[in-house]
């Protein structure tokens, strides 16, 4: 089915491993996101991706790094994981950032720092 | 700058009442607002939008919302809800020309039976 895949789904890391989170669409868009969700927080802004080639900061980008690795995939990597980064971490895409045709999300990644 | 309030983190309501889940922006310019729904453990899914024209908006699974611009709201309503629409619910801006959305904090709603 067309939409936006996150892998892993769950992951347990101990304080200053690092990971990569992947993130692929199929949808042809343009534009794609990273976000975390912690309780009575909603969702933030880590980076995103205008269009292919182009990576941006979002509103909490500290302790991350992306890469666009190509038109479908957009990776989200935690260098040396902390506590602070537990959260759920949902990728998102649409085809252009200027269109407001809305997000489509990935189901997300559970991530635990010990 | 862009910016959501959700004034309610939770909202209980029987089944088959309605229920309103309210959302307020603040923004200098002119604004697009969306409603997302999350399942548990599941990604949000978008259940309507206003981008421009009727400020009544209707969207999937029988919801609908009303823009106010003078009060700067996007309040979202169902006239009976029903067990399956307990969920978490999200409310998002974006100003033309900006490249993200900005969401609110989420208002859990629960359906009691």
């Amino acid at each position: 089915n067309a939409g936006v895949t996150q892998t892993p789904k769950f992951q347990v890391l101990k304080t200053g491993q690092s990971m990569t989170l992947q993130c692929a669409q199929d949808m042809n868009h343009n534009s794609m996101y990273w976000y975390r969700q912690d309780p009575g927080m909603g969702l933030r802004l880590i980076y995103y991706s205008a269009s292919e080639g182009t990576t941006d900061k979002g509103e909490v980008p500290n302790g991350y790094n992306v890469s666009r690795l190509n038109k479908r995939e957009f990776s989200l990597r935690l260098e040396s994981a902390a506590p602070s980064q537990t959260s759920v971490y949902f990728c998102a895409s649409t085809l252009n950032v200027n269109t407001n045709y809305g997000y489509t999300f990935g189901s997300g990644t559970r991530l635990t720092v010990v | 700058a862009q910016s959501v309030t959700q004034l309610d983190s939770q909202v209980p309501v029987f089944e088959e009442a309605p229920v309103e889940l309210r959302c307020n922006y603040s923004s200098s310019v002119s604004v697009y607002l969306f409603w997302y729904v999350q399942y548990p453990n599941q990604g949000l899914q978008l259940l309507l939008k206003y981008l421009s024209g009727s400020t009544l908006v209707k969207g999937i699974n029988g919801f609908e919302a009303e823009f106010n611009k003078s009060q700067t709201s996007f309040h979202l309503r169902k006239p009976s809800v029903h067990i399956s629409d307990t969920a978490e619910y999200f409310c998002a801006v974006t100003e033309t020309g900006a490249n993200n959305l900005f969401f609110g904090t989420g208002t859990r709603l629960t359906v009691i039976p």
